[in-house]
């Protein structure tokens, strides 16, 4: 079965400080991968997808980036945090197939707070 | 992209009532998807709706999208303290490839459930 793993669960970091969010799965090949945001009041708000290795979306203009160096490993960057960049953050994966839709499966999150 | 706008925003219920929440959207939905958040998690699926007037359950979970397409609900039959949590539709916002898509999500009903 197919699992996803993120890590850290919990992060403290003061601003002006870089950031590193990994996010990996296993069990499946060639998946989307997604990073969201969640923060409160807001809903979760889609920063960054990838259909494969390299290739990279970004959907909001942000101090944020992602990459994609492996075929199931996405990684959420910063080089310097601003306050701003505070909330619980969400990688996410779905099977890419033609004729029908796919869910999203989530990780477990990110409790990030910047300091 | 889809707006969606979820109803209520809160709910507290005595163990065993039944409860509906509400997903309505601004545009015609072509995948509607339900979500549960524990407290601090991720989100778990539960269930994917596609055609008009389709119904799934999943133990005493029922969901269901309307012949028009452009709102659905789920109900929860004789509530019990497991079914606690933040309940959240989403629905396609951006496609990534032949039938993935990245979701857009609704802010999400907080469910909680008294002895």
């Amino acid at each position: 079965s197919q699992t996803i793993h993120q890590w850290p669960a919990t992060l403290v970091q003061p601003v002006g400080s870089p950031l590193s969010l990994e996010c990996t799965v296993e069990g499946t090949s060639n998946p989307n991968l997604y990073w969201y945001r969640q923060a409160a009041g807001r809903g979760l708000q889609l920063l960054f997808y990838s259909v494969g290795i390299g290739q990279i979306s970004s959907e909001v203009p942000q101090n944020l980036s992602a990459s994609r160096p492996q075929d199931r490993q996405f990684i959420l960057s910063s080089k310097k945090l601003l306050l701003s960049d505070s909330g619980f953050y969400l990688c996410a994966w779905s099977v890419s197939r033609t004729g029908r839709n796919s869910p999203l499966h989530f990780g477990n999150g990110t409790r990030l707070t910047v300091t | 992209s889809q707006e969606l706008e979820q109803s209520p925003q809160s709910l507290i219920v005595q163990e065993g009532k039944n409860l509906t929440i509400n997903c309505t959207s601004s545009k015609t939905l072509y995948g509607l998807y339900w979500y549960k958040q524990k407290y601090g998690e991720g989100l778990i699926f539960l269930m994917m709706l596609q055609k008009g007037g389709e119904e799934k359950s999943h133990e005493k979970i029922t969901a269901k999208l309307d012949e028009k397409k452009q709102q659905s609900s789920l109900h929860i039959t004789a509530s019990q303290p497991s079914h606690a949590g933040i309940y959240l539709c989403g629905a396609d916002q951006r496609r990534v490839s032949d039938s993935g898509y990245a979701l857009n999500f609704g802010k999400g009903t907080s469910l909680l459930v008294t002895p």
